[in-house]
């Protein structure tokens, strides 16, 4: 089945530093993205829709300036958590939508971020 | 607007029992619903989802759930756990049509199978 890798699968930073985190669709090509924020025993909360080649579209209450979206190419899409902060601390999870007719959804394996 | 909610945030049962996870929704549009699973360090996998048509969906690992539009809810149910099914479940409701991939998850519930 098709599969999305997500990368690094765990970090840990300075507050202050920026870190970035890619997504990848290995074996087929993801018109859309999506980011995902997932905090201890709470559900994934919608972060931001990304298009390749347009600007993200970030849900309520997600600061753009903050969590940069870049989706370069039709298998890649990064995020990137500038001047991290100890809030910032979470999981993230990309997924991938298929372009296809019967179109699906496949997610990445997530990302844990320690910012200390 | 959607919403979910998962009665539960812990479910333990028996090797061999009924499986039995609920979700509860709310749309203001006709849903679709999703049940996902995650087992440690992988992404979320599918298990079955309900778009339009039968109410019964069946999915993977011999799960299925039902839809019950004047109960908003959608229970996700397995006649026998094995010990493989220990992982978190998400259920997931999407607005349908264009957005049906847009998904409003709830808190997920821990299903652990006890030999």
């Amino acid at each position: 089945g098709a599969v999305v890798s997500q990368h690094p699968s765990r970090v840990i930073c300075k507050s202050g530093t920026s870190v970035k985190i890619e997504c990848r669709s290995l074996d087929f090509q993801a018109t859309t993205m999506f980011w995902y924020r997932q905090f201890p025993k709470q559900s994934l909360m919608l972060m931001a829709t990304s298009n390749e080649g347009s600007k993200a579209t970030y849900e309520q209450g997600v600061e753009k300036d903050k969590f940069l979206i870049n989706h370069a190419s039709l298998t890649l899409s990064t995020l990137t958590v500038t001047s991290a902060h100890p809030e910032d601390s979470s999981f993230y999870i990309c997924s991938a939508r298929t372009g296809t007719v019967n179109e699906k959804l496949f997610f990445g394996s997530g990302t844990q971020l320690s910012v200390l | 607007a959607q919403s979910v909610t998962q009665l539960g945030s812990h479910v333990s049962v028996s090797e061999g029992a009924l499986v039995l996870l609920r979700c509860n929704y709310s749309s203001s549009v006709p849903p679709y619903l999703f049940w996902y699973v995650q087992y440690p360090n992988q992404g979320l996998q599918l298990l079955l989802k309900y778009t339009t048509g039968a109410t019964l969906v069946k999915g993977i690992n011999g799960f299925e759930a039902e839809f019950k539009k004047s109960e908003t809810s959608f229970h996700l149910t397995k006649p026998s756990a094995h010990m493989s099914d220990a992982a978190e479940y998400f259920c997931a409701v999407s607005g349908g049509g264009g957005s049906n991939y847009k998904l409003t998850f709830g808190k997920g519930t821990l299903l652990t199978v006890n030999p």
